[in-house]
């Protein structure tokens, strides 16, 4: 499967709890996205990198989230003191490089579904 | 700040027959792009179509068509010959210029509307 894998596809955790998540983009896409999708709700953008360098931040990721993509492959998002309003879809995708001309569609990963009690 | 809206929170058609699903935008950006997104109840998003700001030819994919009237600011979709596996939420999104100026900027969606094709 040379799609957009991500790990775990389910956490449940208690409040106060840290949590990360793991994503994995197609092989030779630069760019990686996190975005967090709530019942009911379209996606809504967290950050971006491309290769290792995180070029954006949404005004959503509080100072308890942190993203890393240190070797420009995979990325973690890393949730401290987990709150129940950060229950959510958590989903990863990624595009090629703005270079490459066309549409740049980004492909989705199957998400992270996390439950905090 | 970019935004989508997609107004028609469910869409009901009858299984063969085309259907229309809205979605306009608004953006001071001369150059983006607008992409439909289907999403199953597994929950995996589903690129369908994309159309560029200056694409001056409606975009086409199959059954999938895109309806962009740039001055009214409409992205449109249309389904043609619905299939009872067309059934699912589908998103309207934006793409920005993304930062520094490079072209692949973070999508923007809309709120989704529900699909149900009916036998």
């Amino acid at each position: 499967d040379t799609g957009v894998s991500q790990d775990p596809r389910h956490k449940i955790t208690k409040r106060g709890q840290n949590v990360t998540f793991r994503c994995d983009p197609i092989s030779e896409h630069n760019r990686l996205y996190w975005y967090r999708q709530t019942l009911g709700q379209g996606p809504e953008f967290l950050t971006y990198f491309q290769n290792e360098a995180q070029l954006e931040k949404s005004r959503l990721l509080s100072d308890r989230f942190s993203a890393e993509r240190p070797k420009g492959s995979f990325s973690t998002l890393e949730i401290q003191r987990t709150e129940q309003g950060d229950s959510a879809m958590y989903l990863c995708a990624s595009s090629l490089p703005g270079t490459s001309g066309g549409a740049g569609e980004q492909f989705f990963g199957p998400g992270t579904r996390l439950t905090v009690l | 700040a970019q935004k989508i809206t997609q107004t028609q929170p469910g869409m009901f058609v009858q299984e063969k027959e085309a259907v229309t699903l809205d979605c306009t935008y608004d953006t001071s950006d001369q150059s983006y792009g607008l992409f439909w997104y289907k999403q199953p109840s597994s929950g995996e998003m589903i690129f369908l179509i994309y159309q560029g700001s200056y694409d001056e030819q409606n975009a086409t994919e199959g059954r999938y068509s895109l309806n962009f009237q740039k001055a009214r600011k409409s992205a449109n979709l249309v389904i043609s010959a619905s299939q009872l596996g067309d059934s699912a939420m589908y998103f309207c999104a934006m793409r920005d210029r993304g930062a520094g100026g490079t072209s692949y900027g973070k999508l923007t969606f809309g709120q989704g509307t529900i699909l149900t094709v009916h036998p």
